[in-house]
């Protein structure tokens, strides 16, 4: 079984200032996917960033990279230079990569507000 | 290029009666899935397709849900009997790699 554990409800920075999303794993599967996922107000989850773990370097899309530390289990999210419309829910996701389960898990969230 | 589509949008429906709603996916994925997200939660794996054959069910998935994608295109998902706890967003994803899934805007189910 996989397990994502979200610990910050809620989260505000200042427009233009850097942001980390926190987020744990728990997993028994070698081999596995973490991502991340933006949920604004109209509800859509939008595909941010993606980070194997066997990527032995730390995913960058953009603004956003994600600080994986495989012995502490950590997948976190940075945000640079926030935008207002960086304002929404975020949530860390993960799935095994070996054959037979392509589900996603996901953790609570965290809501994201950016103040001008 | 259009994404994944979802209809409907919304629905309220009264206790008891049976929901339908429909995904399209991307054009080129061959890959479907459903989740169900609950307010103040993140989305819970429902069930999977690869083409037109159902592979992966969550025990989320009761025997009052049914889920078909015939001919591996769009997908329904169908709601018998509905309860109140039924009450959630529906989300659509599809994919083509084995990575990200991307998700459709969702069905807002309402049972009153």
């Amino acid at each position: 079984a996989q397990k994502i554990t979200q610990t910050q409800p809620g989260m505000f920075v200042q427009e233009k200032e850097a942001v980390t999303l926190d987020c744990t794993y728990d997993t028994s599967d070698q081999s596995y996917g973490l991502f991340w996922y933006k949920q604004p107000s109209s509800g859509e989850m939008i595909f941010l960033i993606y980070q194997g773990s066997y990527d032995e370097q730390n995913a960058t899309e953009g603004r956003y990279s994600l600080n994986f530390q495989k012995a502490r289990k950590s997948a976190n999210l940075v945000i640079s230079a926030s935008q207002l419309g960086d304002s929404a829910m975020y949530f860390c996701a993960m799935r095994p990569l070996e054959a037979g389960s392509y589900q996603l898990t996901f953790g609570k969230g965290t809501k994201l507000s950016v103040i001008p | 290029d259009t994404g994944v589509s979802q209809n409907p949008r919304h629905k309220i429906t009264k206790r008891g009666q049976n929901v339908t709603f429909r995904c399209d996916p991307i054009s080129e994925h061959n890959r479907l899935y459903w989740y169900r997200q609950t307010l103040g939660q993140g989305p819970e794996f429902l069930t999977y397709f690869q083409n037109e054959a159902q592979l992966e069910k969550s025990r989320l998935l009761s025997d009052r849900f049914s889920a078909e994608r015939p001919k591996g295109s769009f997908s329904t998902l169908e709601i018998q009997r509905t309860e109140q706890g039924d009450s959630a967003m529906y989300l659509c994803a599809s994919s083509y790699s084995l990575y990200e899934q991307f998700f459709g805007p969702g069905t807002r189910l309402t049972v009153l």
